[in-house]
Parts: structure tokens; sequence; C-alpha cells
């Protein structure tokens, strides 16, 4: 079955610092990837995504590249704010009879203080 | 547009009650799903739907109903409620039409079970 492992958290970082959470992933085909995000009492909303190998996803200034090879899209930002404090997840969907379900990692807590 | 709205925000039962948890959303989303959220493991996926009428289980369904009537609505039925459903839960739509299925969240129910 379907599978996503991202690195274990949390994360504490000051502001301005680099950030990178690792996801790596186990799928049949070529799935879609998506990087969610949490904030306090929120449901999750997208953050980015990409759709076939070698996509770069980005929103906010938040990066991830769909890297078949090692079968990873890791989450980066160059310089993180107090205001990315959330709860991020790494996902996957199908495009087969699987399509509509998505699996997801456990979620990565990042804490930026100032 | 509303999106995907869930009600209701908090909820306490005692065990061994019942209860309903609504979900709609305005979308037109062929695809909807619930998924529970535990601290520490993510989301899991109790019961999706591709369409009206079809329905079909996911990773932890067992304790929980689900019935798709309609293309707007996916309530969830608690059959006798245990401690152990304690969590926080999320109703989400995707369309395939899309094509990376991108899933729409709402902001979730807050359940304990006393």
């Amino acid at each position: 079955g379907n599978s996503v492992t991202q690195m274990e958290g949390p994360v504490t970082l000051s502001e301005e610092a680099f950030l990178t959470i690792n996801c790596t992933y186990t799928a049949t085909g070529y799935p879609s990837l998506f990087w969610y995000v949490q904030y306090p009492g929120e449901g999750l909303q997208l953050l980015l995504k990409a759709t076939k190998a070698d996509d770069k996803g980005s929103n906010k200034g938040f990066e991830a590249t769909y890297r078949k090879e090692t079968t990873s899209f890791h989450l980066e930002k160059g310089s993180v704010q107090v205001s990315d404090s959330a709860v991020y997840f790494c996902a996957l969907t199908a495009h087969n009879t699987n399509a509509g379900k998505s699996t997801f990692g456990d979620g990565t807590t990042l804490t930026v203080k100032p | 547009n509303a999106g995907v709205t869930q009600t209701p925000k908090f909820q306490v039962l005692k065990t061994g009650q019942s209860m309903t948890l609504q979900c709609a959303q305005d979308m037109n989303h062929e695809y909807m799903s619930w998924y529970r959220q535990d601290p520490g493991m993510g989301l899991r996926l109790i019961h999706y739907s591709v369409g009206a009428g079809i329905t079909d289980q996911g990773e932890v369904p067992n304790g929980y109903n689900v019935s798709r009537s309609t293309t707007e609505d996916f309530p969830l039925r608690l059959l006798s409620a245990a401690p152990s459903q304690t969590s926080v839960y999320f109703c989400a739509s995707s369309s395939p039409g899309q094509g990376w299925n991108e899933q729409f969240f709402g902001p979730g129910t807050r359940l304990t079970v006393l």
C-alpha cells in the first residue's frame, strides 16, 4: 500500500533560519504529492503540490521538488517567520482506483521563535 | 463559496451515546472523506465516498457509519461512543476533474467521549 514518512518533530527554529522538513513516500504508480499546513485550531490547508517527477511546488516562500529517483518531497524555506509556526503534513494521492483517498504523514510541528 | 463546513465544532458525549457529525460542501466535489486526527498519528482515513450512493471503508472504520445520499452531504455516525473515539474529526472533499485531487478540509469537530 501507499505510505508517507516525514521527519519527526518538533522542530524549533529562530526567525530567519533555514527550514527543511524531510518527506519520503512509497506508492504504486506515480502519485501527486502535497504539503498541507495546519495552524492552531484550524483544519488543514494546501501549501503546495507537485503532480509529476521533477515538478517544483512553491508558495509563500516554501518549496518542494518531486524526486522520483529518491521518492522524496522535502519541504524547504530559506527564511522562516514566527507566523510559519504550524504543523506541516506531507501527503500523496494516487491516480488509480484509489483516487480520492490521500495518505498522510504523521505531521511535523514547527515553532519559530523571534 | 463556504467550502467544507462541519458541525458541531465541539461535542462531549458519554460512553454508549450515539451522535452524527455533519459535513457539507458546496463545490460540487465527487469525493468526500472523513479523517480522525490523534496526537502523533497524523490523519487516519475512516470512510470515504466517490459519489452519491457509494461509500467505502478506510483505515479505521470500526464504530463509525456513513451514507452519501447527496453530492453535498456526508454525515459520520458514531453508533455507540467509546473513549477511544476521543479525537478531532476532519471532513474533506476533492474532485477528480482537477487531476491531482487536492483535498479541501473543513475546520474540524473536536469530540470528547467520557
